[in-house]
């Protein structure tokens, strides 16, 4: 079995603050890992993945994540956000046994204030 | 292009309608994907269709009929939903292969009254 924990449901944050979301996964199992973003009235886009390689991954728009495989995490940070960082945050996994089936923590949202 | 393109992104139907849902890449994905998104929620996997065929279906109920017409389109057939079906379907599709990033539409708005 698997399952995504987003350990924060709303993250507020101000301007040029840095941010970090974090993601804890439970899997027996190798493990493919995304960070999408979905902003107000939009589908999903993707931020950036971990297939394998290096553990820092760096995505659009200024995000990172880091793979920690120790502690079975993959938490998202950025230096400094914008205003336009505001939008809702899914990490989700991809069992490499189960290859179709992307699953979705609960989400966090981002909120960006002045 | 790196666009999934559903249409129509707005729909209201009464529970004894019949409508359709459509979605449309041209990226040469072989996978393609409805997940259903409820308010504040992360999505939930209906269908995956693999090369033209059905291969998961998330034990949706049988108001809900996917269909692959080619490798770029993909339905989704809506017949006697109910008020709780109301959600924002998603689209999406990747390359097939394992690990690859899936592209997803904006989405169709989904009211049932």
């Amino acid at each position: 079995a698997q399952s995504v924990t987003q350990l924060d449901s709303q993250v507020p944050v101000f301007e040029e603050a840095p941010v970090e979301l974090r993601c804890n996964y439970s899997s027996s199992v190798s493990v493919y890992l995304f960070w999408y973003v979905q902003y107000p009235n939009q589908g999903l886009q993707l931020l950036l993945k971990y297939l394998s390689g290096s553990t820092l991954v760096k995505g659009i728009n200024g995000f990172e994540a880091e793979f920690n495989k120790s502690q079975t995490s993959f938490h998202l940070r950025k230096p400094s956000v914008h205003i336009s960082d505001t939008a809702e945050y899914f990490c989700a996994v991809i069992l490499r046994s189960n290859d179709y089936k992307l699953s979705f923590g609960a989400g966090t949202t981002v909120t960006v204030r002045a | 292009d790196t666009e999934v393109t559903q249409t129509p992104k707005h729909l209201v139907m009464g529970m004894t309608n019949k409508k359709s849902l459509k979605c449309e890449q041209h990226m040469g994905h072989r996978a393609m994907y409805w997940y259903k998104q409820k308010a504040k929620k992360p999505p939930e996997l209906m269908f995956v269709y693999s090369y033209e065929k059905l291969s998961i279906n998330e034990s949706v109920p049988s108001r809900f009929s996917p269909e692959c017409p080619n490798s770029s389109l993909l339905n989704l057939h809506l017949h006697a939903l109910q008020p709780e079906d109301s959600a924002l379907y998603l689209c999406a599709s990747s390359q097939g292969a394992l690990g690859t990033e899936a592209f997803f539409g904006q989405g169709t708005r989904l009211t049932v009254v």
